[in-house]
């Protein structure tokens, strides 16, 4: 019930096109969902969250997709560009001090 | 500048050598957590404290310990009971109303 599942583990993207990640919860105690940019040698950064109260955000070119009863969420990346080459990871949190975390979709843009 | 400090950045250590960790905030943040990252399987909690003198085990404690005397300051010891310890090390921090964790940019431990 703890695991988030991330897929698909890797992708790669024409530059220019749209590039998904899906991530699927069973927790529903879970009330956060960050997704994090990851470059190789470098901490995780945060790019976008999503609270279940809506079922979409966007920022820029990034948008979370959320999916209640599905319990699923997915991140959009819009016109995708070769500096978006990374790992991203989400997560989920909900009632506690803890994370879950995906394990990762590592991104390729070719130009 | 705030944020969250790692040092040193490669380390390099001898099979059966205690080593540790430096993780520095200067964000106020009451909780701070460290992770271990290895190669497709994500971001594994070792640790977490929410508050000075308290912290939890996370998911894969055995091998670690830590100490958390200063908000600031959350250091992670490698003892020699770790079977595996060459992987980056992660560590980050979380304000006590926001949800947002931010992280460290690593540690990269390698044991020969």
């Amino acid at each position: 019930q703890q695991q988030v599942k991330q897929s698909p583990q890797s992708l790669i993207v024409q530059k220019g096109g749209i590039s998904i990640i899906n991530c699927a919860y069973e927790n529903t105690a879970f009330d956060y969902f960050p997704w994090y940019q990851q470059f190789p040698g470098k901490g995780p950064a945060l790019l976008i969250a999503i609270r279940p109260d809506v079922s979409e955000k966007k920022e820029g070119r990034f948008t979370i997709s959320f999916n209640k009863s599905a319990k699923q969420f997915s991140l959009h990346i819009m016109d995708s560009q070769p500096g978006d080459s990374a790992t991203y990871f989400c997560a989920a949190s909900g009632g506690t001090y803890k994370y879950i975390f995906g394990t990762g979709t590592r991104l390729k843009v070719l130009a | 500048d705030g944020g969250i400090t790692q040092s040193p950045k490669y380390l390099f250590r001898k099979e059966g050598q205690n080593v540790t960790l430096s993780c520095e905030q200067n964000l106020n943040h009451d909780a701070m957590y460290w992770y271990r990252q290895d190669p497709g399987q994500g971001l594994r909690l070792i640790y977490y404290s929410q508050i000075v003198n308290d912290f939890q085990k996370g998911d894969i404690a055995e091998g670690y310990s830590v100490s958390r005397e200063k908000k600031e300051s959350f250091p992670l010891t490698v003892t020699s009971a770790q079977k595996n310890p060459t992987a980056f090390y992660l560590c980050a921090s979380k304000g006590n109303k926001r949800y947002e964790q931010y992280f460290g940019p690593g540690t990269r431990l390698t044991v020969t």
